[in-house]
């Protein structure tokens, strides 16, 4: 049982280049999401798949896409590189649907510079 | 939407003293409350949370508390060891159909030997 798995952990792009970020979980969860975490800013809110077939914009969707290929796997796409998209990109996945359980389980990220 | 604040952004104590971190919350519909734990170059790791119908929930050494009335809450760490040095999150889910949580800022927990 590896949880959440992200693919690559290290990645360097130039600006205006794309590319695509993957996430896998073997856990069974219905619920899956990205986030950005920025130095001194916490972790913000992408996008999130709250089921297979269904994606939701977060707090800061702008400039990037998201597909939920299937239920274990949620990837995302950044079209087209910016350097404010250098971050640490952490994927997450939970249970739940009404009523909980709301606990979400992280990977182990993937560190983005955009030059 | 949902905003989350938290106090301090760093906390050092004395190895075996406890530590307190604060978080604050905007949206009275929110419902759940979880604490992660990051180390340097890993992801988030859930230790603790609480739901909006509990007070008080407590694993060993460490405990939350919600005011829902006042829209806060807190983590309290007892005896603290080396190993607990680290960044913790609080976070809130919002109430209302939305998913995802929003995060405070975090706070460096530092234990002094």
């Amino acid at each position: 049982n590896a949880g959440v798995t992200q693919t690559p952990k290290f990645q360097v792009l130039k600006t205006g280049q794309s590319m695509t970020l993957q996430c896998a979980q073997d856990m069974n969860h219905n619920s899956m999401y990205w986030y950005r975490q920025d130095p001194g800013m916490g972790l913000r809110l992408i996008y999130y798949s709250a089921s297979e077939g269904t994606t939701d914009k977060g707090e800061v969707p702008n400039g990037y896409n998201v597909s939920r290929l299937n239920k274990r796997e949620f990837s995302l796409r950044l079209e087209s590189a910016a350097p404010s998209q250098t971050s640490v990109y952490f994927c997450a996945s939970s249970a739940p649907l009404a009523g909980g359980p709301y606990e979400q389980y992280f990977g182990p990220g993937t560190r983005l510079t955009v030059t | 939407g949902e905003n989350v604040e938290q106090h301090p952004s760093t906390l050092s104590v004395q190895e075996g003293d406890s530590a307190v971190i604060k978080c604050t919350y905007s949206d009275s519909a929110s419902n759940y409350f979880p604490w992660y734990k990051q180390e340097l170059g890993k992801g988030p790791q859930l230790i603790i949370d609480i739901r909006s119908n509990v007070g008080e929930k407590k694993d060993q050494r460490i405990a939350v508390t919600l005011n829902k009335t006042a829209k806060h809450f807190s983590l309290h760490i007892t005896e603290t060891q080396p190993e607990d040095s680290a960044v913790y999150f609080c976070a809130a889910r919002p109430g209302g159909g939305a998913d995802g949580l929003t995060f405070g800022k975090g706070t460096h927990l530092i234990i002094q030997p």
